[in-house]
């Protein structure tokens, strides 16, 4: 079965420094990966996905993720941070495997605030 | 930029009633999928449906559950006889291609309240 883990609810930032969004998962097989953002009364928006070849995948508004198969996480980062990436950010798995179906698999949510 | 739309975006209902949950996918998408959030957990796949079937379940679809596609633009998901427990964020996606790398775009969702 596949899982994902985001280990932290909340996470405060000052406005310019670098956000990291911490992601771990869990596949039977290879992972196809994938991060979302949540603002108020939205729909999730697709920020970025790894799927092969570079670690480093760049996505939308500025983020970034590494995917570190050791590790087995891709956590998403941002060397900037401003107040409108104030949001709910998921992160998303899905397994190479077939059988695994096409289901997204989801964490929890980490809630970024990113203050003034 | 192209997006899925739902309706409505907050259904009140009570326990027992049916309650049908609207969805236009992205035009040119030819897979859909239902999520849903309980409140304070996380977002769990319901369903996909490809080519007029479905082409996959989770546990949570049981028979109080149908989802289907009555013209070339709605997909619906349909609840029979709504439980408490059915209170919750209900998300709409579609996506282009059924290859695991394509990703989902999801609609903004509708709030599902039974009292």
């Amino acid at each position: 079965a596949q899982s994902v883990a985001q280990p932290e609810d909340q996470v405060n930032v000052a406005e310019g420094n670098p956000l990291t969004v911490k992601c771990t998962y869990s596949v039977s097989g290879n992972p196809y990966l994938f991060w979302y953002v949540q603002y108020p009364n939205r729909g999730l928006q697709f920020l970025l996905k790894y799927i092969t070849g570079d670690n480093l995948v760049k996505g939308s508004y500025g983020f970034e993720a590494e995917f570190n198969k050791s590790q087995t996480s891709f956590h998403l980062k941002k060397p900037s941070a401003l107040v409108s990436d104030s949001a709910l950010y998921f992160c998303a798995v899905r397994d190479f495997d077939k059988a695994a179906g096409n289901k997204l698999t989801f964490g929890g949510g980490t809630r970024v605030l990113v203050k003034p | 930029e192209p997006e899925v739309t739902q309706t409505p975006s907050h259904q009140v209902t009570q326990m027992g009633q049916e309650v049908i949950l609207r969805c236009v996918p992205i035009s040119n998408h030819l897979y859909f999928y239902w999520y849903r959030q309980i409140l304070g957990q996380k977002v769990e796949f319901l369903v996909s449906f490809y080519n007029n079937e479905i082409s996959e379940k989770s546990e949570i679809f049981d028979d109080q559950f149908s989802v289907e596609r009555p013209d070339g633009s709605n997909f619906t998901l349909k609840i029979r006889s709504t439980k408490l427990e059915d209170s919750a964020m209900y998300f709409c996606a579609s996506s282009q291609r059924d290859s695991r790398s394509y990703e989902q775009y999801f609609g903004p969702g509708t709030r599902l309240t039974v009292t």
